[in-house]
């Protein structure tokens, strides 16, 4: 069984969609969490960072249960430009060393 | 400024050549990383430093060589390399390594091509 686990894929939603992804981690003693976003072939990008319940950013809402150990990001009302791959990440022991999902890739069409 | 910055863009090598990679970021970051990756998979961790010391080498093979001359600038220094070393090379800063709150953010990348 993987640390943090994702469901890859694909996601394909028409333009104005919200779309949920969830991620489940087994560490329980993870710390911190976050979503990066990677367009193909570019850099991940830091898109919300999660270190208590949750955190929202526009369209963009992350929540955490620690108790089921899963981080979920809801995108509302979803534009072509958010087509990506969605990257988890775990903080799991504060030494630096990020555990990342495999990634799920979002697809949206007109 | 929150930008960190990498070069070259695009590198093609031999298998025999010796080839550095450079990163700077001047967010005054204490942390900085290198990582390696493959199409369609995450990031894989190669390399921490901290305070300009190397704190976590995950076991990656000594034709990598890494070293962080000043806190802005890490490099990763390249020697007889294999096929299989084609990927893109990342490389990522953060304010400290350790504690929780440890956001870290990735350079363009190198895309490298091993012949």
């Amino acid at each position: 069984r993987k640390e943090v686990e994702q469901d890859p894929g694909p996601f394909n939603v028409p333009e104005g969609a919200t779309v949920a992804f969830n991620c489940t981690y087994s560490n329980s003693a993870s710390q911190s969490f976050f979503w990066y976003r990677q367009d193909c072939r570019k850099e991940p990008k830091l898109l919300m960072s999660v270190y208590s319940s949750g955190n929202e950013d526009g369209r963009f809402t992350a929540q955490l249960n620690r108790a089921s150990q899963y981080i979920s990001l809801l995108i509302r009302d979803s534009k072509l430009s958010d087509s990506a791959t969605y990257l988890c990440v775990v903080n799991r022991d504060n030494t630096g060393k990020l555990i990342f999902g495999q990634g799920t890739t979002l697809q949206v069409k007109p | 400024d929150t930008e960190v910055t990498q070069t070259p863009k695009h590198l093609v090598m031999g298998m025999t050549n010796k080839k550095s990679l450079k990163c700077e970021q001047h967010m005054g970051h204490r942390a900085m990383y290198w990582y390696k990756q493959k199409a369609k998979k995450p990031p894989e961790l190669m390399f921490v430093y901290s305070y300009e010391k190397l704190s976590i080498n995950e076991s990656v093979p000594s034709r990598f060589s890494p070293e962080c001359p000043n806190s802005s600038l890490l490099n990763l220094h390249l020697h007889a390399l294999q096929p299989e070393d084609s990927a893109l090379y990342l490389c990522a800063s953060s304010q400290e390594s350790s504690g929780p709150y440890n956001e870290q953010f990735f350079g363009p990348g190198t895309r490298l091509t091993v012949l």
